[in-house]
């Protein structure tokens, strides 16, 4: 069965303190990996798309990256603007005609200042 | 470009009652689709639709029906609501189903069952 898990649930950190959020998945076949931030009372907005290990993509304070079997969303010195939930959503093979998703119940991440 | 747009962005129903929630998209996009929101659980897929009058289940459709009559609408309908269906809703959009045309969502409808 599709799968995907984030870690950790909530994350608190200060401002400037650098960290990962975690993205496993499990698919038949992954055709690509999306983020995305979440702000309250807000719907998800699109972040980055990856779509083979190894692949890597940056925006301002964000990078993701891609293996086999998770992504990481690394936040290189945060800003309290940075506080936000971030989701992790995969897209299998077998949704290449459909565009459906798979999220994963996302992290919650507050940044101190 | 409005985006996605969501219609209304609260509402309480009572048990039994039926209501419509409406989305629009104004970027002509073909794919459209319907999520509920839990806490602490991820988007579940409700419905979808390839395009207008082609529609199809996702993953929890019980107890909600849709309609695509055109390109821009897709509402999507609640007969005899339920407490279990208290939820967030999201409707979003895509240019088509590759992984390189990432979804576009709405702010949602925040919707409680009493």
């Amino acid at each position: 069965e599709d799968q995907v898990t984030q870690s950790p649930e909530a994350l608190r950190l200060q401002e400037g303190e650098s960290s990962s959020l975690n993205c496993s998945y499990t698919v038949s076949g992954l055709r690509g990996l999306f983020w995305y931030r979440q702000d309250p009372g807000k719907g998800p907005e699109f972040l980055f798309t990856l779509y083979s290990a190894g692949e890597e993509k940056e925006k301002e304070r964000l990078k993701a990256t891609l293996t086999k079997k998770e992504s990481f969303l690394h936040i290189t010195a945060p800003k309290p603007e940075d506080s936000a939930t971030y989701l992790c959503a995969v897209q299998p093979y077998g949704s290449s005609n459909t565009g459906k998703l798979i999220f994963g119940q996302g992290t919650t991440l507050q940044v101190k200042p | 470009n409005a985006g996605v747009t969501q219609t209304p962005k609260f509402r309480i129903l009572k048990i039994g009652q039926s209501m419509t929630l409406q989305c629009a998209q104004d970027m002509n996009h073909n794919y459209m689709y319907w999520y509920r929101q839990d806490p602490g659980m991820g988007l579940k897929l409700i419905y979808y639709s390839v395009g207008a009058g082609i529609t199809d289940k996702g993953e929890v459709p019980n107890g909600y029906n849709v309609s695509r009559s055109t390109t821009e609408d897709f509402p999507l309908r609640l007969e005899l609501a339920a407490p279990s269906q208290t939820s967030v809703y999201f409707c979003a959009s895509s240019q088509g189903p590759g992984s390189n045309q990432p979804q576009h969502f709405g702010d949602g409808t925040r919707l409680s069952i009493l």
